[in-house]
């Protein structure tokens, strides 16, 4: 079955540290993949993708991700936290033939002061 | 340049009435995409349009939900009649192709009483 996996529903990490948000998909033939966040109330807000190219993706507000093919993940980083970064996280994975897109079920990342 | 818009943003009914949801796209956007975001889980697409023709609806519940999107710009989703696990946020979302990022608009959050 084609799904994505965000193994953590909750991620703290402290102000100006580095954080890290997990996601691992199944899906056929070549992905594309994509992070987006979402503020309270606010819409879906895109961040970055991985389409082909380069394994690591920079995309918005420092944040960047790691495409790993081997472990089929798609970490989400960033090298210094802001309490501002305090939101919901969601992994997404389109398949291979362009017709199904899938999200994970969201990550709640805390930036503490 | 203007962004996805929804309406109503909100909508509280009664089982079995119906509702209907509107999306304007951004303009130029070839591709639509409506979503149903259930609380506590991740966006799950329902229908995907490529101009006025349907790409995919393989997870739209048809006994009881249709779309439209005749002239190839806005769409309306409509769900008659409602059931109580219809209660959810409905999520518009727009790309220039099948293959480009989607944009999200605010959701339309729906209650069924």
């Amino acid at each position: 079955a084609q799904s994505v996996a965000q193994p953590e529903d909750q991620v703290n990490v402290a102000e100006g540290n580095p954080l890290t948000v997990k996601c691992t998909y199944s899906v056929s033939g070549n992905p594309y993949l994509f992070w987006y966040v979402q503020y309270p109330n606010r819409g879906l807000q895109f961040l970055l993708k991985y389409i082909t190219g380069d394994n690591l993706v920079k995309g918005s507000y420092g944040f960047e991700a790691e495409f790993n093919k081997s472990q089929t993940s798609f970490h989400l980083k960033k090298p210094s936290a802001l309490v501002s970064d305090s939101a919901l996280y969601f992994c997404a994975v389109r398949d291979g033939t362009g017709n199904q897109f899938y999200f994970g079920t969201g990550t709640s990342l805390t930036v503490i002061p | 340049e203007a962004g996805v818009a929804q309406s109503p943003r909100y909508k509280i009914i009664e089982k079995r009435q119906s509702v209907a949801f509107w999306c304007n796209p951004i303009s130029g956007h070839a591709t639509l995409y409506w979503y149903q975001q259930i609380l506590g889980q991740g966006p799950k697409l329902l229908i995907q349009f490529q101009n006025n023709g349907v790409v995919d609806d393989s997870q739209l519940p048809k006994d009881r939900f249709s779309a439209e999107r005749l002239k190839g710009v806005d769409s309306t989703l409509k769900i008659q009649p409602a059931k109580l696990e219809d209660s959810a946020v409905y999520l518009c979302a727009s790309s220039l192709s099948r293959v480009e990022t989607q944009y999200f608009g605010p959701g339309t959050r729906l209650l069924v009483l």
